[in-house]
């Protein structure tokens, strides 16, 4: 059982904006910057998002935020190639480890 | 650009040690404060962290795992080591080192990933 909570799956239609939601307690999101990593056909992960900043070559329809204890990720504008898994990270002080969501298959209908 | 390439063999009999290096490239590991990782992902299942080292050389692992992963770092030949001990198949997985650095107040974050290197332990 992983110590983040995200939706097993999430669909939408191109150019929809979808949000994948990633939830935890105080001990790691509340207290944390959190990360969102994409994974395409289980190739390597890949950060789009590190607190609510995009890193290089990551297009702005990416985008994050954080509220309490769950933080989101928004894609606007969906495209065919942002179907992938996406897992949400941060670090837990409670745990002294670092934490993944169980990943959100995200489906491009 | 910094790049991170995992390598070591690609099977390890049960019992044995896996043995496996992480290659940085684009940067000197020791040029700043980064945490450096392994994480693992066996096949169709999610994320497991594994363990980190800091550039100073100090260490926290997953507590699943701590009596067993000793993870190190080469500053010479900018490399981190991942060293599990006593496997079994259930180890079998995509092995993957990745940089996390200080965003800011609120932590470190992952920024660079592997390609990963698949370890088998057959059962």
């Amino acid at each position: 059982q992983s110590a983040l909570t995200q939706e097993a799956s999430v669909s939408g239609t191109v150019g929809q904006k979808v949000t994948l939601s990633c939830t935890g307690n105080g001990n790691n999101i509340g207290s944390y910057a959190v990360g969102w990593h994409q994974q395409i056909s289980h190739g390597a992960p890949k950060t789009v998002m590190f607190g609510n900043s995009l890193p290089s070559g990551i297009p702005d329809r990416f985008s994050g935020s954080k509220s309490g204890t769950t933080a989101s990720l928004t894609i606007s504008g969906l495209q065919p190639e942002d179907e992938a898994d996406y897992y949400c990270s941060t670090w837990d002080y409670s745990l002294a480890a670092w934490v993944f969501g169980g990943g959100t298959k995200l489906t491009v209908l | 650009q910094v790049q991170l390439q995992e390598s070591g063999p690609g099977l390890v009999k049960p019992s044995q040690t896996l043995s496996l290096t992480c290659t940085v490239s684009g940067g000197s590991i020791g040029s700043n404060s980064y945490y450096w990782s392994w994480i693992r992902q066996p096949a169709g299942k999610g994320l497991e962290w594994i363990g980190r080292i800091y550039t100073s050389g100090s260490t926290n692992y997953n507590a699943s795992l701590k009596s067993r992963v000793t993870i190190s770092v080469d500053l010479s030949k900018n490399q981190i080591s991942l060293k599990l001990s006593s496997v079994t198949a259930a180890d079998t997985a995509v092995y993957y080192c990745a940089r996390a650095y200080y965003y800011d107040s609120s932590g470190y974050v992952f920024d660079f990933w592997g390609q990963g290197t698949l370890v088998t332990v057959p059962s």
